[in-house]
């Protein structure tokens, strides 16, 4: 079956340092992955996204990596800021790309 | 920046009383999707909704789910008699094109059943 996991609930950083946010996924065939950001009373909101045949895709302060040998999602925010506290949601699809599977979250606390 | 709009913000319901959530997809929208996220919990596909049918949906939207788009502008998903379970936040989203690119969420619906 699908199934789409993170591996921390939570992840405090400080301000201006790096941030990594991990993804498990057990679907070979998913097409593309997402990475959301869920800030509180809001909808996930779309931040990046890459294909399976790629490894790596880079936009504004943020970075995934992807790696098919061990299944495994990354996300990368670099100097990391207040306002990127949020639930980060990795999520996968396929098939027609109708539906997105998500993830479990991880919590991203920004310290200042 | 266009928004999916959905309404009321938050519902609360008695158990077995029949639900409509509302939501305005963005306007240049075909493609439009419900989802949930029950409490503290991953957000789950519901429905995806294309030419006015159903083109795909999960094993949580049974009989008692229904969605509409019952005019040019609003998309409904109907409960009809709701459970204690069915307790979540819904999300409203819509896209123009047939995958994950501008696919834009609305800000939910909390419901409440009690």
């Amino acid at each position: 079956g699908e199934s789409v996991g993170l591996h921390l609930p939570t992840l405090s950083v400080q301000e201006g340092d790096n941030s990594i946010i991990n993804c498990a996924y057990s679907n070979s065939a998913s097409d593309y992955f997402i990475w959301y950001k869920q800030e509180s009373g809001k909808g996930p909101q779309f931040i990046i996204d890459i294909r399976s045949n790629m490894d790596k895709r880079q936009g504004q302060r943020v970075t995934v990596l992807l790696n098919k040998t061990v299944k495994h999602l990354s996300l990368q925010i670099a100097a990391t800021q207040p306002g990127d506290s949020a639930v980060y949601f990795c999520a996968e699809t396929s098939q027609g790309y109708q539906k997105v599977t998500f993830g479990t979250g991880t919590k991203l606390q920004v310290i200042p | 920046e266009p928004e999916v709009t959905q309404t009321p913000s938050h519902q609360v319901t008695q158990m077995g009383q029949e639900v409509i959530l509302r939501c305005v997809p963005i306007s240049n929208h075909l493609y439009f999707y419900w989802y949930r996220q029950i409490l503290g919990q991953k957000v789950e596909f519901l429905v995806s909704f294309y030419n006015n049918e159903i083109s795909e949906k999960s094993e949580i939207f049974d009989d008692q789910f229904s969605v509409e788009r019952p005019d040019g502008s609003n998309f409904t998903l109907k409960i009809r008699s709701t459970k204690l379970e069915d307790s979540a936040m819904y999300f409203c989203a819509s896209s123009e094109w047939q995958g994950v690119y501008g696919y834009t969420f609305g800000s939910g619906t909390r419901l409440t059943v009690v």
